[in-house]
């Protein structure tokens, strides 16, 4: 298809196990980011990459999350030593804009259990 | 106090009835953004505005610059309008979104 996808749709992790979670943008769109979407809450924003580069990582919140996208295309959001409050909805969209005002597309979301 | 605020936080609403969901925002903005979310799928983008009006079949998104207030409205609403509505918008000189709590719409039959 030609929409953003994440893998895997749903994940149970135990506590203190690493996850990764992946997302493959429209082709062709420059800027790609990661929304993490609490139970009954608005998404919040995690990190944003331009191509490679990741410029904006102001919303990831502790050291356990890291993110990349060695190729500009797909990314993956890791968390490492999970917690029972970073269960949640992960959220990826991307855009062909490099400024915003422009449309982004989301994916399905990956929901992390963290038991 | 968050950025966006959303109003109402739930809204029931009778088949056929005209519904309308209200976002306010304390930031100046480039772009503001009209969402939709199922239970248990992604998110579907319906209206991106800057100014004025739009209008998408039975939706109609409008806003105020001037005072930082945007409405979504659904007219003749149906039970497969039921979904979650998200109001988020983009800083001026920004990119990421920033999103409201969201409204969860629930149209009966």
């Amino acid at each position: 298809g030609a929409g953003v996808s994440q893998s895997p749709r749903y994940k149970v992790a135990k506590r203190g196990q690493d996850v990764a979670l992946r997302c493959d943008p429209i082709s062709g769109h420059v800027s790609l980011f990661w929304y993490q979407q609490a139970l009954g809450q608005g998404p919040e924003f995690l990190t944003y990459f331009q191509n490679e580069a990741q410029l904006d990582k102001s919303g990831l919140p502790s050291d356990r999350f890291f993110a990349e996208r060695p190729e500009g295309s797909v990314s993956t959001l890791k968390i490492q030593r999970t917690q029972q409050e970073d269960s949640a909805v992960y959220l990826c969209a991307s855009s062909w804009a490099l400024l915003g005002g422009y449309e982004q597309y989301f994916g399905p979301g990956t929901r992390l259990t963290v038991t | 106090k968050n950025e966006v605020e959303q109003s109402p936080q739930n809204l029931t609403a009778q088949e056929g009835e005209f519904i309308t969901i209200n976002c306010s925002y304390s930031v100046g903005i480039s772009a503001l953004h009209w969402l939709q979310q199922h239970p248990g799928g992604g998110i579907v983008s319906l209206f991106m505005l800057s100014s004025g009006k739009k209008k998408h079949g039975r939706l109609i998104a409008t806003i105020n610059i001037q005072e930082k207030h945007s409405s979504l409205h659904i007219t003749a609403s149906h039970p497969r309008d039921s979904a979650v509505y998200i109001c988020a918008v983009i800083r001026e000189y920004g990119n990421k979104l920033v999103f409201g709590a969201g409204t969860i719409l629930r149209v009966k039959s």
